[in-house]
């Protein structure tokens, strides 16, 4: 069966400190990888997503990056964290060849800013 | 842009009543339709999903919800909540003639059931 593994669970970083969320994947191959910002009441923000190794397809501009070194590994990074980017991050997956576009999330990485 | 708009932030019933949230979006295309719920302490998951046939859709816990197409809604209902279903939900889409291979969520409901 597919498991989606995300760590740190919880971080508190100072402000202009780098940042690095992991997200892994396994028991899949080729999935779509999603990195989600949830804060209260305003639901959950696209961040990125990848359809392959390499592809990062960014949402919104931003202090934040992501990578996709390895086919089932998705991270999220930043050189210089803002108070702003405090919240709650989630990894999610699809199958890579599906199209209904039903995600699997992760369990999720809250993330405070001093 | 496309978007999704839940009007209800935060609802409060007592068990036993009927439950019924909100869920409209922009965009005049094909879409899939779901709902998620988070439950205190847990991860999301799905709790019921439209692709196609019947508009009418039912999911885990004794959910439904139905998709109106000329309203451009999909709201989800449940005849007789519990204290267990205090959660938030969140309804989202997939505009499926955009290229854009992502989910677009609303901004959620947060539902407190009172025993």
């Amino acid at each position: 069966s597919q498991t989606i593994h995300q760590w740190p669970a919880t971080l508190v970083q100072p402000v202009g400190s780098p940042l690095s969320l992991e997200c892994t994947v396994e028991g899949t191959s080729n999935p779509n990888l999603y990195w989600y910002r949830q804060a209260a009441g305003r639901g959950l923000q696209l961040l990125f997503y990848s359809v392959g190794i390499g592809q990062i397809s960014s949402e919104v501009p931003q202090n934040l990056s992501a990578s996709r070194p390895q086919d089932r590994q998705f991270i999220l990074s930043s050189k210089k964290l803002l108070l702003s980017d405090s919240g709650f991050y989630l990894c999610a997956w699809v199958p890579g060849q599906g199209v209904t576009g039903e995600l699997f999330f992760g369990e999720g990485s809250r993330l405070t800013v001093l | 842009a496309q978007s999704v708009s839940q009007h209800n932030h935060h609802v409060i019933l007592s068990e036993a009543a009927s439950l019924e949230l909100g869920c409209n979006y922009s965009y005049g295309g094909t879409v899939n339709l779901f709902w998620y719920v988070q439950y205190p302490g847990q991860h999301l998951q799905l709790l019921l999903k439209y692709f196609s046939g019947d508009p009418l859709v039912k999911g885990i816990k004794g959910f439904e919800a139905e998709f109106i197409k000329s309203k451009f809604s999909f709201n989800l209902r449940k005849p007789s909540v519990q204290w267990s279903d205090t959660a938030e939900y969140f309804c989202a889409v997939n505009f499926m003639d955009t290229g854009r291979r992502a989910l677009t969520f609303g901004s959620g409901t947060r539902l407190q059931v009172q025993p």
